[in-house]
């Protein structure tokens, strides 16, 4: 049984399109997150929402828009995809425990040509 | 900002060896984590450090934390090749939202 799970593993696309990424988890945790980790393996987080409400919001581009319909589900909607989105976006999740760590899905591979 | 400097960014060691990943990180916290992330693969976590002088040991690894110094170390032993992977360290700035800021990595391979 997969924990973390996102769709699609790998996405290539033109400039200008807009794509979605989903991720789902089924551990029953609080919070979930995306990243985004470059060509040079340098993570960064993205967004968190923690049941539904958007908890963190980092700088990026509002071409990025996350939506959390249920605390299972964290989509990701780009639009208008540039070169520079290439990278490879994770998923994570994480119980509401101090003890706890996040749990990261297998990664979605995004390449814009 | 909170920055999250490790070091080396490289390593390369024979097996059989001993050596240590330093991870630095500029303001107060007091909970680290360590990742291993294999070439095209997810993030596993490795371990989870939430006071001074914790100290976690996991087959050949080992990580502890000094707060005071704001570093983290994960010492290998007797490394073996299973062991090649890239290893992060990641610090959390706002307790409670665990906002996860990573070091740049580590690429670690060890040779036979």
């Amino acid at each position: 049984d997969t924990a973390v799970s996102q769709t699609p593993k790998y996405l290539v696309t033109q400039m200008g399109n807009d794509k979605s990424i989903k991720c789902e988890q089924n551990l029953g945790h609080d919070t979930m997150y995306w990243y985004k980790q470059d060509s040079k393996k340098f993570l960064k987080i993205m967004f968190s929402y923690n049941n539904k409400e958007l908890i963190i919001n980092e700088t990026v581009p509002n071409r990025f828009s996350p939506k959390s319909p249920d605390k299972a589900h964290l989509n990701l909607h780009i639009n208008s995809l540039e070169l520079g989105d290439s990278a490879v976006y994770f998923c994570a999740s994480r119980r509401d425990t101090t003890q706890e760590t996040q749990y990261f899905g297998p990664g979605t591979r995004l390449l814009v040509l | 900002e909170l920055k999250v400097e490790q070091n080396p960014l490289f390593l390369s060691m024979q097996e059989g060896k001993n050596y240590t990943i330093y991870c630095n990180y500029s303001t107060t916290s007091d909970r680290l984590y360590w990742y291993r992330q294999d070439p095209g693969k997810s993030l596993e976590s490795l371990f989870v450090l939430l006071s001074n002088g914790a100290v976690k040991q996991e087959g050949r690894l080992m990580a502890s934390l000094d707060t005071k110094a704001r570093l983290s170390t994960l010492h290998i032993t007797a490394a073996v090749h299973d062991l090649s992977a890239t290893y992060f360290c990641a610090v959390d700035e706002h307790f409670g939202n665990e906002k996860l800021t990573f070091g740049t990595g580590t690429r670690l391979t060890i040779i036979p």
